[in-house]
Order: C-alpha cells, then sequence, then structure tokens
C-alpha cells in the first residue's frame, strides 16, 4: 500500500533557529510530491511541487527537496509567521493524492 | 471575487438527516475534489469531478453523494448522516492536469453530526 509518513509530529523552534521537516513514502512510479502549508481554520495553501529525485525549489525561507525515497522541506532563518502545519502529498497515479499527517511548527519569538 | 468558496462554514445535524456542502469556483477549472480532513488521517479524498457530468469515487466514498451540472459548482450530499462523518470536509479545483498540479482549497466546513 502506498504510504506517506511525515516527521516530526510537531516541531518547536526558536526564532532563526534554521531545521528539516521530512516526508518520506513508499511508492512506485511517483507522479509528484507537493508541499503544503496550512493555517488554523484555513485550507491548505500550495507551496511547491517536485517531479524527480534531485529536484529543488526555493520559495523565502522555505526550499524543498526530493531523493527517491523521501523529501525534505528546509526552514531557514524562520519567523513567527512560518509557524503552521505542512503537508506533505504524493500523487502515485489514477487522480489519487496521498497526504501525509502533517507537521505542526511553531516558531517562538 | 475569483476563488473557491465553499458553505456553510459550520454546519450541526443529527444522525439521519441529509446535508448538503456546496462548493463554487470563478476560475473554469477543470477539475474538483472533496477531501475530509480528521486527525491522525490526514487529508482523504472522497470524491472527484474532471468535468461537469464526470465524477469517479476517491479514497472513502460510502455514505455521500456528489454531482456536478455545471462546471463551476459540486456539491456534497451526505445522504443520511453518521456520527462518523463528523469532520472537516474541504474542496478544491484545479486545472487540466488534475492531480498532478497544483490544488487550490477552500475554506472547508466543519460539520458535525450528532
Amino acid at each position: 500500500e502506498d504510504q506517506v509518513t511525515q516527521s516530526p509530529e510537531a516541531l518547536r523552534l526558536q526564532e532563526g533557529e534554521s531545521s528539516s521537516l521530512n516526508c518520506s513514502y513508499t511508492v512506485s512510479g511517483l507522479r509528484g510530491l507537493f508541499w503544503y502549508r496550512q493555517d488554523p481554520g484555513k485550507g491548505p495553501e500550495f507551496l511547491f511541487t517536485l517531479y524527480s529525485a534531485g529536484e529543488e525549489k526555493e520559495k523565502e525561507r522555505l526550499k524543498a527537496t526530493l531523493t527517491k525515497k523521501e523529501s525534505f522541506l528546509h526552514i531557514t532563518a524562520p519567523k513567527p509567521e512560518d509557524s503552521a502545519t505542512y503537508l506533505c502529498a504524493v500523487h502515485f497515479g489514477n487522480e489519487k493524492l496521498t497526504f501525509g499527517t502533517g507537521t505542526r511548527l511553531t516558531i517562538i519569538p | 471575487d475569483a476563488g473557491i468558496t465553499q458553505s456553510p462554514r459550520y454546519k450541526i445535524t443529527e444522525t439521519g438527516r441529509q446535508v448538503t456542502l456546496m462548493c463554487h469556483q470563478t476560475w473554469s477549472h477543470s477539475y474538483m475534489f472533496w477531501y475530509r480532513q480528521d486527525l491522525g488521517h490526514g487529508l482523504r479524498l472522497i470524491y472527484y469531478s474532471a468535468a461537469a457530468d464526470i465524477t469517479d469515487k476517491g479514497e472513502v466514498p460510502d455514505g455521500y453523494v456528489v454531482s456536478r451540472s455545471k462546471t463551476e459548482n459540486f456539491p456534497l450530499t451526505l445522504e443520511s448522516a453518521t456520527r462518523s462523518q463528523t469532520s472537516v470536509y474541504f474542496c478544491a479545483s484545479s486545472g487540466t492536469g488534475g492531480t498532478n498540479e497544483k490544488l487550490f482549497f477552500g475554506s472547508g466546513t466543519q460539520l458535525s453530526v450528532l
């Protein structure tokens, strides 16, 4: 069965303290891997799409990378406004997008 | 304003009642999706639609019905609500690439079945 696992479940960082979130998957034939940000009481908001191993995407303090078995979301010098839940989703085909359960990130001023 | 809107924002109902959640998008996106979000499960696909009058089951379709007579609307109906359907429901849309494109999500409907 295709699975997506995110770790850690929750992460508390001091403002400016860089770290990484992990998304690992068990699948053959990955079509695409997506990162979303979700704020409390809101729908997920798209961040990045990665399609092949070795690909990297950046946006402000965030950088997403992809290998054959996992993706990392690196957060550099985070600010309190980066606090959110970060969701990873993997497209295995047949319009099926499997989401992980997310990492709840808290940045402490 | 352009975007994807869901209504109602909050809904409380009783077991056995029929409930319809509404979803409207203004981008003329081909694909629309319904997900439910529960603690410990992440987002799970209920139904999706590739175009008007074309719908298909997702991962957890039992107890739900959808229709798509117009491109912009994709209502989700719970025919006879059960407590296990208490959840937060998100509608999403995407362009012709379907699931392999980024999804645009609505703000969600929080449904409580008593």
